[in-house]
């Protein structure tokens, strides 16, 4: 049981590249969330999805792209990436409205 | 809308000291409240939760009880070790069908020998 998976690890781009990030759950989590995390910002929610086939906007989502196109993943997409995009990326699942469970991160560097 | 306020650090303590976190929070309806932890080059773990009034949340030694009348859950240690060193976010989802956890901004804690 991995919990959530992300990849990659790290990245760095160069401003106007695409890239996306996957996330992977193994413990048929219906809700799964993607969150940014910046210095003294704490974490905010870019988008979300609420089941397969499902995407919806969070706090901080213009610049990004979401699919959920099977329950256990739930893809990241940057189509023109901007510095201010650097940040850590967090993807989380959870049961419905219960516990957030998190991945480990993943660096993302746009120069 | 949803908010929440947690101490600024970062909190510096010796191994063994007392440790207090303070968190307070604004929500609508009858949140549910967390204590995540953050360790070093990891995602963010589950310390512990709470989900009504006067329920004592508690893992690994920490603690934080559910306070509505002062709308606060602070998280307290009695003795820290040196492996406690992280960062401590504070967080609240207002319940029912929302789906959405609200953050505190994050409080470093560093224990040193």
């Amino acid at each position: 049981n991995a919990g959530v998976t992300q990849t990659p690890k790290f990245r760095v781009l160069k401003t106007g590249q695409s890239m996306t990030l996957l996330c992977a759950q193994d413990m048929n989590h219906e809700y799964m969330y993607w969150y940014r995390q910046d210095p003294g910002m704490g974490l905010r929610l870019i988008h979300y999805s609420v089941g397969e086939g499902t995407t919806a906007k969070g706090e901080v989502p213009d610049g990004y792209n979401v699919s959920r196109l099977k329950k256990q993943n739930f893809l990241l997409g940057l189509e023109s990436a901007a510095p201010s995009q650097t940040s850590v990326y967090f993807c989380a699942s959870s049961r419905f409205t219960d516990t957030q469970y998190f991945g480990p991160g993943t660096r993302l560097t746009v120069l | 809308g949803d908010s929440v306020t947690q101490m600024e650090g970062p909190v510096t303590l010796s191994e063994e000291a007392c440790l207090t976190i303070n968190c307070t929070y604004t929500a609508t309806g009858y949140p549910s409240l967390f204590w995540y932890v953050q360790y070093p080059g990891e995602g963010l773990q589950l310390l512990l939760k709470a989900t009504k009034a006067d329920d004592k949340g508690s893992n690994k030694g920490f603690e934080a009880t559910y306070r509505k009348e002062t709308t606060s859950f602070h998280l307290e240690k009695g003795s820290v070790q040196v492996s406690d060193s992280a960062v401590y976010f504070c967080a609240l989802n207002s319940g029912g069908s929302n789906y959405k956890l609200t953050f505190g901004k994050g409080t470093l804690l560093t224990v040193n020998p």
